[in-house]
């Protein structure tokens, strides 16, 4: 079992949708990562969070340090939404390295 | 502006040789990070290195190569002796535990 578990894989909506991408991850944590990746490669930081709620925009991304789980979601998503978007978790012990989970790939139609 | 800069944002390979990327961050981070990515799977680490003129082998770091001599700088070499090299890297840095990481645009190497 992967120590961060993205769902879904797979995520095709209609413009407008609100959108919810979830992440469970098994180790002890000193944050949590929201990236998104575009089709370039290139990867762009949307969050990172301890603890509670952070909102930026259209996103919004939750943590549950207690039930070990984050969410990422989108309101009133658009086709430029359309990305994988990537949990990643720092651990608590020795050096800062992030574990990922596989992304999600997120379409949205218009 | 601050940030990372990989290069280049293509790369072939024949068989058999050596090459290097490149990774540079003018965002006087003291952490940095090779990742490889292939499809359908999450980043992996292939080394870090928390301060200049020492690094530590990731997940992954059978056949690459890293030196930090400056701490703008974070060279992979991919060797013969990688099996599969072809995928797509990522260099990261970051200020410490729990702070925020930043990203390069990545460099795809196709092994021809």
């Amino acid at each position: 079992k992967n120590e961060v578990e993205q769902s879904p894989q797979n995520l095709t909506a209609q413009e407008g949708e609100f959108i919810t991408i979830n992440c469970s991850y098994s180790v002890g944590i000193s944050a949590l990562h929201w990236l998104q990746q575009h089709p370039g490669g290139g990867i762009v930081s949307l969050f990172m969070l301890s603890s509670g709620k952070k909102k930026h925009g259209r996103l919004i991304a939750t943590i549950n340090i207690q039930e070990k789980h984050s969410s990422l979601h989108i309101t009133a998503s658009h086709p430029r939404d359309s990305a994988v978007y990537i949990c990643a978790v720092s651990g608590d012990q020795g050096a800062q390295k992030l574990v990922f989970g596989q992304g999600t790939r997120l379409t949205i139609n218009p | 502006d601050g940030g990372i800069t990989q290069s280049p944002k293509y790369l072939f390979r024949k068989e058999g040789q050596n090459v290097t990327l490149s990774c540079e961050q003018n965002l006087n981070h003291d952490a940095m990070y090779w990742y490889r990515q292939d499809p359908g799977q999450g980043l992996r680490l292939i080394y870090y290195s928390q301060i200049v003129n020492d690094f530590q082998k990731g997940d992954i770091a059978e056949g690459y190569s890293v030196s930090r001599e400056k701490k703008e700088s974070f060279p992979l070499t991919v060797t013969s002796a990688q099996k599969n090299p072809t995928a797509f890297y990522l260099c990261a840095s970051s200020n410490g535990r729990g702070r925020e990481a930043f990203f390069g645009q990545g460099t795809r190497l196709t092994v021809v």
